[in-house]
């Protein structure tokens, strides 16, 4: 069975400064597949960030970077130079060795002005 | 093409009703999913669909729950007798290629059920 846990309920922000969410897994697939997808309140889940089991580096996409720890099973978002748009839901998210996705329950982000 | 379209945005309904939703992937996309999401929950799945079939079915999905996609294109999600624990946002999500970049969600449907 795979599990995602996300121990963040919320998050507040001064705008300008980074943030860094929390993501921890578990699975007993040899090959997996991570995802970090936004949320805002119109309800679309937005795809930010992929990092695949056997890549060695940590993906970055523009101001996301996933800081990704096999070992201690770890997949953390950082987001560099916070936004006020950038306030949303944040979801971590695994696949397995089947088609589906597995979500965390979610970090609520809001950016301080 | 402008992405996965979901209809309706927002549906209420009574207890006992009947209600369907549609989802409309990208049109090259192959694979379609569809997920459950409660208040303060991260999305669930369904069940999903290669073309027309339907390859796997969650436990969730009783059957009260079914699903089609019948010439592989748009597919739609029917709830029959529906009652106040099937209230949740219903997200559509579409892939070409198994995984990886593919996962493209709908804005959903919401469901309230009075």
């Amino acid at each position: 069975a795979q599990k995602i846990t996300q121990t963040q309920p919320g998050m507040f922000v001064q705008e300008k400064e980074a943030v860094t969410l929390d993501c921890t897994y578990d699975t007993s697939d040899p090959s997996y597949g991570l995802f970090w997808y936004k949320q805002p309140s119109s309800g679309e889940m937005i795809f930010l960030i992929y990092q695949g089991s056997y890549d060695q580096q940590n993906a970055t996409e523009g101001r996301y970077s996933l800081n990704f720890q096999k070992a201690r099973k770890s997949a953390n978002l950082v987001i560099s130079a916070s936004q006020l748009g950038d306030s949303a839901m944040y979801f971590c998210a695994m696949r397995g060795g089947n088609e589906k996705l597995t979500f965390g329950t979610g970090t609520r982000l809001t950016i301080i002005p | 093409d402008t992405g996965v379209s979901q209809n309706p945005r927002h549906k209420i309904t009574k207890r006992g009703q009947n209600v369907t939703f549609r989802c409309d992937p990208i049109s090259e996309h192959n694979r379609l999913y569809w997920y459950r999401q409660t208040l303060g929950q991260g999305p669930e799945f369904l069940t999903y669909f290669q073309n027309e079939a339907q390859l796997e079915k969650s436990r969730l999905l009783s059957d009260r729950f079914s699903a089609e996609r019948p010439k592989g294109s748009f597919s739609t999600l029917e709830i029959q007798r529906t009652e106040q624990g099937d209230s949740a946002m219903y997200l559509c999500a579409s892939s070409l290629v198994p995984g990886f970049y593919g996962y493209t969600f709908g804005s959903g449907t919401r469901l309230t059920v009075v």
